[in-house]
């Protein structure tokens, strides 16, 4: 089954302690992005990766890291989380067509709390 | 100004009812445009992408861009109860790198 997985699902944790949330996708597309969502804001892109050891900043990157060393795999790193990254993350996926990412596919979504 | 901005919800219709979202981007330079739904607890999937001006339609689904004007909308035909979902609008930047949402509309499809 074509699909994106993130792992956890949900996590709680507390002010600085690093952590990891994974993604990966078994489609083979190129291009791959994070998103946190939060009400009354809609998604807002965190960083994206045209393919593999590219990766660029969205609108939203401070406090986030990212690496693309493989094209499945697209991991989301907080090296020192604060409550105002409490949020729902959501990982994406999509061809690249015509240079450009079309229609992404979401995976389930990660919902992170930072006490 | 937020760079995409949808009409306010919650928006409710009757059933079988059109229900029309409208959504207005700011960067002119935005070459795709695309509607998600989100169901509650959800990710979002894709019903519709658009990339030139007129009409698209697919199903009971028509998405409509005016590049001239900024805005791109959803009709959805014979609106049905699972229906009932947020929808967010999605604009392309950079090429196809860059994507910017809007905060969502929710409908309700009353039966």
């Amino acid at each position: 089954e074509a699909q994106v997985t993130q792992n956890p699902r949900y996590l709680i944790t507390v002010t600085g302690k690093k952590l990891t949330v994974t993604c990966s996708q078994n489609m083979n597309h190129e291009y791959m992005s994070w998103y946190r969502q939060d009400p009354g804001l809609g998604l807002r892109q965190i960083y994206y990766s045209m393919n593999v050891e590219v990766t660029d900043k969205g609108d939203v990157p401070e406090g986030y890291k990212v690496s693309r060393k493989e094209k499945r795999n697209f991991p989301l790193i907080l090296e020192s989380p604060s409550p105002n990254q409490t949020s729902l993350y959501f990982c994406a996926s999509s061809p690249v067509l015509a240079g450009g990412a079309d229609t992404q596919y979401f995976g389930p979504g990660t919902r992170l709390t930072v006490l | 100004q937020k760079e995409v901005e949808q009409n306010s919800g919650p928006l409710s219709v009757p059933e079988g009812a059109i229900a029309s979202l409208n959504c207005t981007y700011s960067d002119r330079g935005s070459q795709s445009f695309f509607w998600y739904r989100q169901y509650s607890g959800k990710s979002p999937e894709l019903i519709m992408s658009i990339y030139s001006n007129g009409d698209k339609e697919d199903g009971r689904f028509t998405a409509q861009l005016n590049k001239a004007s900024q805005y791109v909308s959803l009709l959805i035909r014979d609106s049905q109860p699972s229906d009932s979902a947020t929808y967010l609008c999605a604009v392309g930047k950079n090429y196809g790198q860059n994507f910017v949402f809007g905060p969502g509309t929710r409908l309700s499809v009353l039966p």
